[in-house]
């Protein structure tokens, strides 16, 4: 069974400062997916990042840049110099699919990231 | 915006009674799947309809079914509601395989 960890319910930080969100997962299959989204007060949930497990390279997008170490079974988010726009919940997600497939995607409970200006 | 739209936005039924909330998916897009997601919970996986036939389940009674359309937008039945059934449901579209897209959810709450 897949399951997908992020321990910390929610994180409050000062604007500008540099904030990393946790996710560690476990599933037994050797190909698999993670995936972070984030979810904005209105509720949808916008994709961030796919990564496979084969690629544990560090990807950096702007402000975002993200962590997979398959030796701690941990992908973790870090947002750079954050801005109250960040404020969402953030959620970690694993599939043994590329893009969910027919087992859809295992979600964690999120983190509440809240930015004061 | 994703292109994925999703109707009522918000609902309200009795115990129950049944309800049906719909999807229309992102233009090009022959997956659709659903998700429930509980308040303070993450998204958990309903089922997924590829192509108009069912191709993939979580957790959950039959009492939730679903459809899905030629046009590939789709419907989620939900029968003889339960107070737990209250959540947000997330509909995503994706071409096949690759990365899934979601609305913006419908809000039930039963009473």
């Amino acid at each position: 069974a897949q399951k997908v960890t992020q321990a910390q319910t929610e994180i409050s930080v000062v604007e500008k400062e540099d904030v990393t969100l946790d996710c560690v997962y476990e599933t037994r299959d050797t190909t698999y997916y993670l995936f972070w989204y984030k979810q904005p007060p209105s509720g949808e949930l916008v994709f961030l990042i796919r990564r496979n497990s084969f690629d544990e390279q560090n990807e950096i997008s702007g402000r975002y840049s993200w962590n997979f170490q398959k030796s701690t079974s941990s992908f973790n988010f870090t947002i750079t110099a954050s801005q109250v726009v960040d404020s969402a919940v953030y959620f970690c997600a694993l599939s043994a699919r590329s893009g969910g497939g027919a087992d859809g995607l295992t979600f964690g409970k999120g983190t509440h990231l809240i930015i004061q200006p | 915006e994703t292109g994925v739209t999703q109707s009522p936005t918000h609902l309200i039924k009795t115990r129950g009674q049944q309800v049906t909330l719909r999807c229309s998916s992102q233009s090009g897009h022959n997956t659709v799947s659903w998700y429930q997601q509980a308040l303070g919970q993450g998204p958990q996986f309903i089922f997924q309809y590829y192509r108009e036939e069912e191709n993939g389940r979580g957790n959950f009674p039959p009492r939730f079914s679903g459809l899905q359309f030629p046009n590939y937008s789709s419907e989620l039945n939900v029968n003889a509601l339960e107070l737990d059934d209250s959540a947000l449901y997330l509909c995503a579209s994706s071409l096949g395989e690759r990365e899934q897209y979601f609305g913006p959810g419908t809000r039930l709450t039963v009473t």
